[in-house]
């Protein structure tokens, strides 16, 4: 079956610009969750939404980033104003529920100019 | 949050070798995950072991939650086994998010 799909593969933006960052997680998969993974470092959380409860979104690094997710599915990570050090790989995961096995997406490559 | 450390940090093995690689872990778990980042990047689920022990192949896994580790094991290791192994937890309370710890780069040569 499908995994989970995120689009762009590879984005390069110029500082200052806005970008959306797109996922499609699993079908009937409640819970999704979206890290970032510098060059060469360990993956940092971001945010974290659950069927139709109040998104968690401890891990946003400034009130630059901010994300929503349509209907239960589709999720969309908009950063905006974008710096240099946002520079970094986007991942999305999606599990059935929460504290399951979650499966992550090839990624987007934001690169900040 | 939880504190997850994983090592060695990096290895280095002949092809056909064996290794261990650990994570520990801070607090009490209800979920682990091993996880294999190849070189392009992509996250490979390989085990999820909140305890217990699995086996897939070349690969096994054995989680003992109450002494807070869980260990990877693989066995005639492979040139495509390089990359970097990610040990994931989730508290059993409190935050909704996987901690990951900082990975074992791990380095096959032929």
């Amino acid at each position: 079956g499908a995994g989970v799909s995120q689009s762009p593969s590879n984005k390069v933006t110029e500082k200052g610009k806005d970008v959306e960052l797109r996922c499609d997680p699993i079908s009937g998969h409640t819970a999704l969750y979206w890290y970032r993974q510098s060059l060469g470092q360990g993956l940092e959380f971001l945010i974290y939404f659950q069927g139709n409860s109040a998104p968690d979104k401890s891990g946003l690094p400034s009130d630059r980033f901010s994300a929503e997710r349509t209907g239960g599915s589709v999720s969309t990570l908009t950063i905006q104003r974008t710096q240099q050090e946002d520079s970094a790989v986007y991942l999305c995961a999606s599990s059935p529920q929460r504290y399951t096995e979650a499966f992550f997406g090839q990624g987007t490559r934001l690169t900040v100019v | 949050g939880i504190q997850v450390e994983q090592s060695p940090p990096d290895l280095i093995l002949q092809e056909g070798a064996n290794s261990t690689l650990r994570c520990n872990f801070s607090d009490s778990v209800n979920n682990l995950q091993w996880f294999h980042q190849n070189p392009w990047g992509q996250l490979i689920n390989l085990f999820y072991i909140p305890s217990g022990t699995k086996q897939n192949g070349r690969l096994s896994a054995t989680t003992v939650a109450t002494e807070r580790y869980s260990l990877l094991y693989i066995s005639s290791s492979q040139t495509t086994d390089s990359g970097v192994y990610f040990c994931a937890v989730g508290e059993q309370t409190g935050a909704n998010n996987l901690f990951f710890g900082t990975g074992t780069r791990l380095t096959v040569i032929p």
